[in-house]
Order: structure tokens, then C-alpha cells, then sequence
């Protein structure tokens, strides 16, 4: 079936330096896209979202990138910093009572 | 403001007992999900309820039963647990097409 996937399942960027974190999904349907942070022992908590009808959108230190022509998202952390060290997932959904879907996230580290 | 509340936090069982977990929000979401997450693993969704009264499998819902009590509670329920359901579980809820939010999860082994 369609799902939602990541090119990386680990990452390793130097403190201070940029991540970038990608993700891909099947899903052509898919209308709503979120990131989600996870430390450990704790539940995911989200970092930012985007619709759609948006290519890109920015919160505090992260960006969002969808492209929809080859269905790829990805998340961009400025500066990382040793608290950004985590498991990332993207998560899909579609319109109306449909479940969010999660990728296999990412487990960034982050080099002090 | 609790947000997503899950109990217990640890649990051990016995191969074949049986328990439920516990989830509530208090955020007046319509929709609830159940996930499981394996060590080193995304999370695969067992259950969902899209509102209240209504339930739906996801990807892994063998050896799971749900009930969606009313708005704010979602419980999961093991009739016989197995080894292979030793996992942690996360309860999560959201509003239409909002933000999910999740628990804090239930670390689950059976022995």
C-alpha cells in the first residue's frame, strides 16, 4: 500500500551546523504534512506542519519544504544544537476521516 | 491543560494475561489513535477512532480491541498478551486536520 518514507534512517551533523532531513511519500491523496520531534522515553511532539497549497514554511530555527511534483518533504534545522538530538518522523494525512500516517524517522546526532 | 493522558506509564504481564490501557484528552478532539513503537522503529497505528462511537483498524490491530468510551476516553485492550506485544504504546489525539498530540506512552513487556 501507499506510505510515507525516509531517505536516511541516521544522521550525524556537526553543532552548529545545518540538517536537513528528508522524507517521501506515495501518497499523491496526501493534503496534510507534519514533523515530529522525539527524545527519548518521551512521545512525539510536533515541530511544524505545511498544507498542500504551500511549498514551503518556516517556524523558529525550521523549515519545511514540500514538493509535491516528486512527493518529498523535508525538514531544515538551522544551527543545530546537542537538544535537537532526537528521532524525526514526517507524518501524512489526507482529507477527511483518514489516520495520520508515520514514516521510519530519522535519528539525528548532533556532534558537540 | 493535561492534553494526552495515558496509564498506566509501565507495565509487566504474563504471556496470555489480559489489561487494558488507559487514554484521555482534554483538548475536545474528535479523533483518537492508538500506535505501537518498537525499539529503533517508527510508530504503526493499531486503532482509530475518526469521533466518538466510531473505530477503525490500522495496520496492526491483531490481538487488539478498542473502545471509544465517549469523547475523551480511547482505551486498547490485550484479551491475551503475547511476547511479541511487548512494545511501547502511544495514545494520540487531533482536531479535524490538525496537529496530532500524543501521550507520553505506556512501556508494555510481556514475559
Amino acid at each position: 500500500g501507499e506510505s510515507v518514507g525516509l531517505h536516511l534512517p541516521t544522521l550525524s551533523v556537526q553543532e552548529g551546523d545545518n540538517s536537513i532531513i528528508n522524507c517521501a511519500y506515495s501518497n499523491s491523496a496526501s493534503d496534510y504534512f507534519i514533523w515530529y520531534k522525539q527524545e527519548s522515553g518521551k512521545g512525539p511532539q510536533f515541530i511544524i506542519d505545511i498544507r498542500s497549497n504551500m511549498d514551503k514554511r518556516q517556524g523558529q530555527r525550521v523549515t519545511v519544504l514540500l514538493n509535491k511534483t516528486v512527493k518529498h518533504l523535508s525538514l531544515q534545522i538551522a544551527a543545530t544544537q546537542p537538544g535537537d538530538s532526537a528521532v524525526y518522523f514526517c507524518a501524512e494525512k489526507t482529507t477527511g476521516n483518514t489516520p495520520l500516517v508515520f514514516g521510519k524517522g530519522t535519528r539525528l546526532s548532533v556532534i558537540a | 491543560n493535561a492534553g494526552v493522558t495515558q496509564t498506566p506509564k509501565f507495565q509487566v504481564l504474563k504471556t496470555g494475561q489480559s489489561m487494558t490501557l488507559q487514554c484521555a484528552q482534554d483538548m475536545n478532539h474528535n479523533s483518537m489513535y492508538w500506535y505501537r513503537q518498537d525499539p529503533g522503529m517508527g510508530l504503526r497505528l493499531i486503532y482509530y477512532s475518526a469521533s466518538e462511537g466510531t473505530t477503525d483498524k490500522g495496520e496492526v490491530p491483531n490481538g487488539y480491541n478498542v473502545s471509544r468510551l465517549n469523547k475523551r476516553e480511547f482505551s486498547l485492550r490485550l484479551e491475551s498478551a503475547a511476547p511479541s506485544q511487548t512494545s511501547v504504546y502511544f495514545c494520540a489525539s487531533h482536531l479535524g486536520q490538525g496537529i496530532a498530540f500524543f501521550g507520553q506512552g505506556t512501556r508494555l513487556t510481556v514475559v
